[in-house]
């Protein structure tokens, strides 16, 4: 079986650019993660979706990030403009429903400097 | 709010000793609990998990018990491998998931 699949694997980026991630999650997986990962952290959920509607986008900074998932099956999510601080790993993930086991992605590392 | 508190790496063994991994949480709710592992190079993966108090999770040779009294669900490891180093989440799950900072484990040869 495929794993949650993200592009690119890693990206650097000047201040004030713009930067997208995608992440196409397990075949038949209804619920979608974004965390993000600052070295010596935890992850820190961003996002989380079921299917193509956001259940929880509480910790996601709205000024500067975005993320859509339309069709309910493949996710973007997009920073703009970005950040020293923003330099961390996003990583996505997905599960069945919101109560069964996560599957990770390998993330995408961003260096803003 | 919930919170994962798990003790500071890096933490390094020799291989065939026993290790463990305190972690604490708070919870308003009745969390599941979990452990991640993430080995170097590679995406976080399920370790081990415990949905209710009393539960014991174990896979791989660890192990860790859901307390509820003291909040706790520790990892331990009878005997450590080299192939074991890695860094260590400690996780819970009320209506999100809620990491630790995680712990660096290097296992010596």
């Amino acid at each position: 079986e495929a794993g949650v699949a993200q592009s690119p694997r890693y990206k650097i980026i000047e201040k004030r650019q713009s930067v997208a991630f995608w992440c196409n999650p397990i075949s038949g997986h209804a619920t979608l993660y974004w965390y993000q990962q600052i070295l010596g952290q935890g992850p820190k959920l961003l996002i989380q979706f079921q299917n193509n509607g956001v259940v929880d986008d509480s910790q996601l900074p709205k000024d500067r990030f975005s993320a859509e998932r339309l069709k309910g099956v493949d996710s973007t999510l997009k920073i703009q403009p970005a950040k020293l601080e923003d330099s961390a790993v996003y990583l996505c993930a997905s599960s069945l429903a919101a109560n069964f086991e996560a599957f990770f992605g390998q993330g995408t590392r961003l260096t803003v400097v | 709010g919930d919170s994962v508190t798990q003790m500071e790496g890096p933490v390094t063994l020799s291989e065939e000793a026993f290790l463990t991994i305190n972690c604490t949480y708070t919870a308003t709710g009745y969390p599941s609990l979990f452990w991640y592992v993430q080995y170097p190079g590679e995406g976080l993966q399920l370790l081990l998990k415990a949905t209710k108090a009393d539960d014991k999770g174990s896979n791989k040779g660890f192990e860790a018990t859901y307390r509820k009294e003291t909040t706790s669900f520790h990892l331990e490891k009878g005997s450590v491998q080299v192939s074991d180093s890695a860094v260590y989440f400690c996780a819970l799950r009320d209506d999100k998931i809620i990491f630790g900072k995680g712990t660096r484990l290097h296992i010596l040869p």
